[in-house]
């Protein structure tokens, strides 16, 4: 299996950057994907990363490095309705290709 | 269309009932899923349909039963299902399995089982 770990909370105030770290432990690795999840929602895809470095989109961006297990996604300028859970998956290659999700962190954005 | 519709939106049922979750999308994708939820938890997968064709069963108790009539389709059979059963259930939906494409959620059924 895959080891995935992230912060279970983070709160920020509106307008500040907030980064959410994931480390993995993995065996052929093929690409980490972060999702954002509002309470009771589908998840919603936000960014990809099988190359390390940075991929920007928006106010999100996201990170990877792939010889440290590690990424990054990095929200900025937020937004109250950017409050959710943000999922970190991750793909192995193989016989299978499953998304393994971590537990995900809950961003809660304050006035 | 990017959308993957799964009815129905909230489901309760008895352990002695049979009922079917479905799950419907419209973009061509070739691969398709069937993750359980439960609050505050990570989806979990439970089964995968690559090309129409049971491709991996997360050794899921058989009182679940995956069918996928047509590459738009994905069936979940419920049967003598147990009050542990209670979660949120996801179906989703990617170009193919084995191209590290994103997965497109549909917004789930809740069920309870009582």
């Amino acid at each position: 299996g895959q080891n995935i770990d992230q912060p279970t909370e983070m709160t920020a105030t509106e307008g500040a950057i907030v980064q959410i770290n994931c480390t993995y432990q993995t065996s052929g690795f093929n690409g980490l994907f972060w999702y954002q999840q509002h309470a009771g929602e589908a998840p919603t895809f936000l960014s990809y990363n099988v190359l390390d470095g940075l991929e920007e989109k928006g106010r999100f961006s996201s990170f990877l490095s792939r010889s440290k297990g590690y990424s990054y996604l990095l929200l900025k300028e937020l937004q109250m309705k950017d409050s959710a859970s943000y999922l970190c998956a991750v793909r192995v290659d193989g016989n299978d290709y499953k998304l393994s999700f971590g537990a995900g962190t809950t961003v809660t954005v304050r006035a | 269309d990017t959308e993957v519709t799964q009815t129905p939106k909230h489901l309760v049922m008895g352990m002695t009932n049979k009922k079917s979750l479905k799950c419907e999308q419209h973009m061509g994708h070739r691969a398709m899923y069937w993750y359980k939820q439960k609050a505050k938890k990570p989806p979990e997968l439970m089964f995968v349909y690559s090309y129409e064709k049971l491709s991996i069963n997360e050794s899921v108790p058989s009182r679940f039963s995956p069918e996928c009539p047509n590459s738009s389709l994905l069936n979940l059979h419920l049967h003598a299902l147990q009050p542990e059963d209670s979660a949120l259930y996801l179906c989703a939906s990617s170009q193919r399995q084995e191209m590290n494409t994103e997965a497109f959620f549909g917004q789930g059924t809740r069920l309870t089982v009582v």
